[in-house]
């Protein structure tokens, strides 16, 4: 299976402030045919369920707010908030899709510091 | 308007049996491969299970892999799991989540779960 590792585990951020959190895999994800990284990022609230943001490593699902973006390629790879909102307290996890075998990162917890 | 309603969970002894229901609405369901994804209690997420839109593909987390079955009726736009020889470290809400594309298995839509406890 794809490991996939988020790093940190949990981060504090200041309203406004930037935050970013990583996700490496221990293969590529990278479909060498089409040319996509097939990674995805979901966004998950208490008492709710996941929530896609972001696919194919970079492409913003539709009514996700723009302060949202992902980029990296291959192996290493990085959601940003640019501006952090209250409402993005959340657990945010990375997953692959490249094999059928279907693996998450074990989740970053973000706050407001 | 996309809907996942997930039912069947409940509280089951070790050893026991389940079987979750996910009815679909608001899409061709048949086109589309589906997935049930847990997050035990305290835990992340770990996907289960995924078969295809047609149902004659499936895949399974080694962790459940010869416990349970994923299968689906399109006629009635379901989508179920089976869950048999369950073990306390299956006890996890369980959500049915919907593939972005055909052939993809990046979830748009998810159902709000359902909570399965396995305990004596």
């Amino acid at each position: 299976d794809i490991v996939m590792t988020q790093s940190p585990d949990s981060l504090a951020v200041s309203l406004g402030e930037r935050a970013t959190i990583n996700c490496k895999s221990n293969q590529s994800v990278l479909y060498s045919s089409n040319n996509k990284n097939y990674l995805t990022w979901y966004q998950q609230k208490p008492g709710q369920p996941p929530n896609l943001l972001i696919y194919w490593a970079s492409t913003r699902e539709s009514g996700v707010p723009d302060r949202f973006s992902g980029s990296g390629s291959g192996t290493d790879f990085t959601l940003t908030i640019s501006s952090l909102q209250a409402e993005d307290v959340a657990v945010y996890y990375c997953q692959q899709y490249y094999s059928p075998q279907i693996t998450f990162g074990q989740g970053t917890r973000l706050e407001i510091k | 308007e996309v809907q996942l309603l997930e039912s069947g969970g409940g509280l089951v002894q070790p050893g026991g049996s389940l079987r979750l229901s996910c009815a679909a609405s608001g899409f061709t369901f048949s086109i589309y491969g589906m997935s049930w994804v847990r997050r035990a209690p305290g835990k992340g997420l770990e996907w289960v299970s995924t078969i295809s839109g047609s149902g004659d593909t499936t895949y399974y987390a080694a962790s459940v892999k010869g416990r349970f079955t994923i299968s689906r009726d399109n006629s009635k736009n379901t989508l179920y799991l089976q869950m048999n020889s369950l073990r306390v470290e299956d006890t996890a809400v369980y959500y049915c989540a919907k593939s972005r594309t055909s052939s993809t298995s990046c979830h748009d839509y998810w159902g709000q779960g359902t909570l399965v406890s396995v305990s004596s």
